[in-house]
């Protein structure tokens, strides 16, 4: 069974510049989620998906962030205008959708480790 | 308001000594789960262990256990046997449900290091 796949694994940019990352769940997985996560902290939640249908969004998320997952499938986050304090790891999870919401357990990435310089 | 709290910013243990690291929560959720994940250096987050709210039994797998009080709104993870390779952060996360938010809250997490 194949995990969750992020790519890139290290991005380092320029402030002002765009980047976009890319997450392929656990195939079957119709729920995938985005965390970001900075140095010292725990994870904090970004956006949710349910199949292709964002369904929740975190005040995190500013409007320089988007997230799509066009197909239900595979999912992309853009930072438009990268800026020193969107520097992180970016962590995607997906998992099953359980019968039994609060067990719905998420498996995640290895994460995108952005730099902006 | 802190919803999940991990009080040991560091711990080291000798390696095959069993460790306890603690998790405290806070919610008003009658209905809840709480994860532990295991991040080592590599950055992966790595599921351990889970617990619902209406669990009877402590959760157990393989050398992982859960101590879950839940009038004292804790849920430590005990490691049996510790070895070198548990060096990692420790995160304990909960989620509320099945009405509320589908995401995890995480704790701060705890470092953990095995010493041969």
């Amino acid at each position: 069974d194949t995990g969750v796949s992020q790519d890139p694994r290290h991005k380092i940019t320029k402030r002002g510049q765009n980047v976009t990352f890319r997450c392929d769940p656990i195939s079957e997985h119709n729920r995938l989620y985005w965390y970001r996560q900075t140095l010292g902290q725990g994870p904090e939640f970004l956006t949710y998906f349910q199949n292709e249908a964002q369904l929740e969004k975190s005040r995190l998320l500013s409007d320089r962030f988007s997230a799509e997952r066009p197909k239900g499938s595979f999912s992309t986050l853009e930072i438009q205008r990268t800026e020193q304090g969107d520097s992180a790891m970016y962590l995607c999870a997906s998992s099953k959708g359980s019968r039994v919401a609060i067990r719905d357990t998420q498996y995640f990435g290895p994460g995108t480790r952005l730099t902006v310089l | 308001a802190q919803k999940i709290t991990q009080t040991q910013p560091g711990m080291f243990v000798q390696e095959k000594e069993a460790v306890t690291l603690d998790c405290t929560y806070d919610t008003s959720d009658q209905s809840y789960g709480l994860f532990w994940y295991k991040q080592p250096s590599s950055g992966e987050m790595i599921f351990l262990i889970y617990q619902g709210s209406y669990d009877e039994q402590n959760a157990t797998e393989g050398r992982y256990s859960l101590n879950f009080q839940k009038a004292r709104k804790s849920a430590n993870l005990v490691i049996s046997a510790s070895q070198l390779g548990d060096s990692a952060m420790y995160f304990c996360a909960m989620r509320e449900g099945p009405g509320g938010a589908q995401k995890l809250v995480f704790g701060q997490g705890t470092r953990l290091t095995i010493n041969p």
